[in-house]
């Protein structure tokens, strides 16, 4: 079945860069995606990749997609105490637009 | 502005009465979602609709009803047949293209005593 994986938690020191990775099963979906969501808030879209490109940058955020083993990061740098949130990877697989979302890694960024 | 607004933020219900939860959007998008988000385990659909007076069930619709009878809104209605309904509810909207991605409202926290 469908299934997006993602480690629960990641602690980071600020400046340092962070890594957040994620699995998914479905080799037909065509974008993913990594959103953000701050505590009490609802998600934002950081950014997403066509399943076509191998990475993608966008200021501090780089993403790479390895599409042969199904993974996805999400890479931060410089990372600073603003970041701390739970960061949710994300697949769409069908042509509905229903999305399949991990269950977020939360990122704690120490000073 | 344009965006995605639920109201109200947080709301409290007695057990074994219904809540509605208002979901509205002025992106002009023609897909709307419902998630349910519980700590630890990601987001849940409950239901989704991509057009005006058409819905379909999630995962996890049972407990739930939904209507959408306005491109702009989708209210979802947490009836008492729901056995754990205290979450965090999520809204969104997406265009309905596939290079399109969807786009959240600010929650809703349902408390039932």
């Amino acid at each position: 079945g469908e299934d997006v994986e993602q480690s629960l938690f990641l602690s980071v020191r600020e400046g340092d860069s962070s890594v957040i990775n994620c699995t998914y099963t479905d080799s037909s979906s065509t974008y993913l995606y990594w959103y953000k969501q701050e505590p009490g808030a609802g998600l934002q879209l950081l950014t997403y990749i066509f399943s076509n490109m191998d990475m993608k940058q966008d200021q501090r955020l780089t993403v790479l997609l390895n599409k042969k083993d199904k993974h996805l990061s999400l890479r931060i740098a410089d990372t600073q105490t603003g970041d701390s949130a739970i960061y949710f990877c994300a697949e769409n697989p069908g042509s509905q637009g229903n999305l399949i979302f991990g269950k977020g890694t939360k990122l704690s960024v120490k000073p | 502005d344009g965006g995605i607004t639920q109201s109200p933020k947080y709301l409290f219900r007695k057990e074994g009465q219904n809540v509605t939860l208002s979901c509205e959007q002025n992106l002009n998008h023609d897909a709307m979602y419902w998630y349910r988000q519980d700590p630890g385990q990601g987001l849940r659909l409950i239901y989704y609709s991509q057009i005006v007076n058409d819905f379909q069930k999630g995962d996890i619709a049972e407990g739930y009803s939904v209507s959408r009878e306005k491109k702009e809104s989708f209210p979802l209605t947490v009836t008492s047949a729901q056995k754990n309904p205290t979450a965090f509810y999520l809204c969104a909207s997406m265009t309905g293209s596939k290079t399109d991605t969807q786009y959240f409202g600010p929650g809703t926290r349902l408390t039932v005593l």
